[in-house]
Order: structure tokens, then C-alpha cells, then sequence
């Protein structure tokens, strides 16, 4: 079957940095994206792994371990806009069968 | 008009209605998709177009009946539906199919309540 778990939630201070993870289960996997979700608004896209390894965009990062079905998502020098739900999602079987997680809500504090 | 537009925003209607949502892309996308999202679930995948095909169909009941006429447009068309069908409805784009690292491009979402 396909499952994929992140933490509902996190709290971290401004400035500082956060690592939010995500694993999952699955055969066929085919790719990992990563999205962001402010309350109210619709999600918007972050990055997305297919290879093992970090790729960085700014102050977002994202990481894949295939071999242990594991992916985070690291935010370095946090803002207090980036208090959103993160959702984690992966692609499966063919070429459009996404998944996604419940999302992890980070919250930002002064 | 920009990126992925969704009407109405808001609906509301009774376990008899019959009802349509639509969404528009103005991006030049091949794929279209169909979200459900319900307060504390996942976001779902219900439909998936590619080239005005349909490519995935995701055990959604026939309740919920898509359409799309051109790559630009989708629709949901909504009949008999049920209080726990009561969600935001999401619709999303993206150039080609997902594999490879397809950025969606979402809409606003309809904000659906089932009386």
C-alpha cells in the first residue's frame, strides 16, 4: 500500500532553522514534491526529489533517501510568513498518481 | 485572468441538487486535476486530465462526474451529493503530467457545503 507520515505539527522561533520529515511507503515510487499551504489559500509548490541527495532553492531545501523512504524539508532563516502547513507528496506507479500527506502546520513565533 | 480560476468560490446546495463547478487555466498546461480537501484529511486526487483525456480516476463515486471539454477547462459536475461531501474543492494544472516534476499550479478552490 502507499503511506506517508509527517508530524501535524511544529512551532520554531524566527531566524532559526526547521526540518520538517516525511516518510513514506510504497512501491512504484516515481518522485517526491514538497508544497506549502497557507491557511485559507491554496498550495503552492516547493520542490520536487526523484534523485537521492539535497536540493536547494534559497532558503528551502529538500532531501531524498530513497532506500529508506524518507524526504524533509529544511527552512533556514525562518520569517514569520512562513508560518503554512508544509504537505509532503509522492508520485507513484504511473505518471500522475500523487499521494499526499496531512501536512505538518508550522508555526512561527517572535 | 491568471494563472488557474475557479467558480464559484463559495456554493452551497441540498442532497438533491444538481450543480457544476468549473475551472479555467490560462497557463497553456496539458494537465488538469481534480482535489478534494476536507478539514484534518489529506489533500485527495480525485481526477486527472492530460491532453482532455482522462488518465486517473481515483475510486471517486459517480456522484462526482468530471468533464473536459478543452485543455483550458474542467469541470465537476455534482449530483445527489452527500453532507460528507461538503469540502474544498481544488483544481489544479501543470504543464504535462506529473512525473519528471510536474510544478501544479492550483486554484483558489470552491468551498462546497451539503445541506
Amino acid at each position: 500500500g502507499q503511506n506517508i507520515d509527517q508530524p501535524t505539527e511544529m512551532t520554531a522561533t524566527e531566524g532559526a532553522i526547521v526540518q520538517i520529515n516525511c516518510t513514506y511507503q510504497t512501491s512504484g515510487f516515481n518522485g517526491l514534491f514538497w508544497y506549502q499551504q497557507h491557511a485559507g489559500e491554496a498550495p503552492t509548490f516547493l520542490s520536487y526529489n526523484v534523485l537521492d541527495g539535497l536540493e536547494e532553492k534559497g532558503r528551502f531545501s529538500s532531501f531524498l533517501s530513497r532506500s529508506k523512504g524518507y524526504s524533509y524539508l529544511l527552512l533556514k532563516e525562518l520569517q514569520m510568513k512562513d508560518s503554512a502547513s508544509y504537505l509532503c507528496a509522492f508520485l507513484y506507479s504511473s505518471a500522475s498518481k500523487i499521494i499526499f500527506g496531512s501536512g505538518t502546520r508550522l508555526s512561527i513565533r517572535p | 485572468e491568471t494563472g488557474v480560476t475557479q467558480t464559484p468560490r463559495h456554493l452551497v446546495m441540498g442532497m438533491t441538487n444538481k450543480k457544476s463547478l468549473k475551472c479555467e487555466q490560462h497557463l497553456g498546461h496539458n494537465a488538469m486535476y481534480w482535489y478534494k480537501q476536507s478539514a484534518k484529511k489529506p489533500l485527495e486526487l480525485m481526477f486527472v486530465y492530460s491532453l482532455e483525456e482522462r488518465v486517473e480516476n481515483n475510486s471517486v463515486p459517480s456522484r462526482f462526474s468530471p468533464e473536459c471539454p478543452n485543455s483550458s477547462h474542467l469541470f465537476l459536475h455534482l449530483h445527489t451529493l452527500q453532507p460528507e461531501d461538503s469540502a474544498l474543492y481544488l483544481c489544479a494544472s501543470s504543464q504535462d503530467e506529473l512525473a519528471g516534476g510536474g510544478e501544479q499550479f492550483f486554484g483558489p478552490g470552491t468551498r462546497l457545503t451539503v445541506l
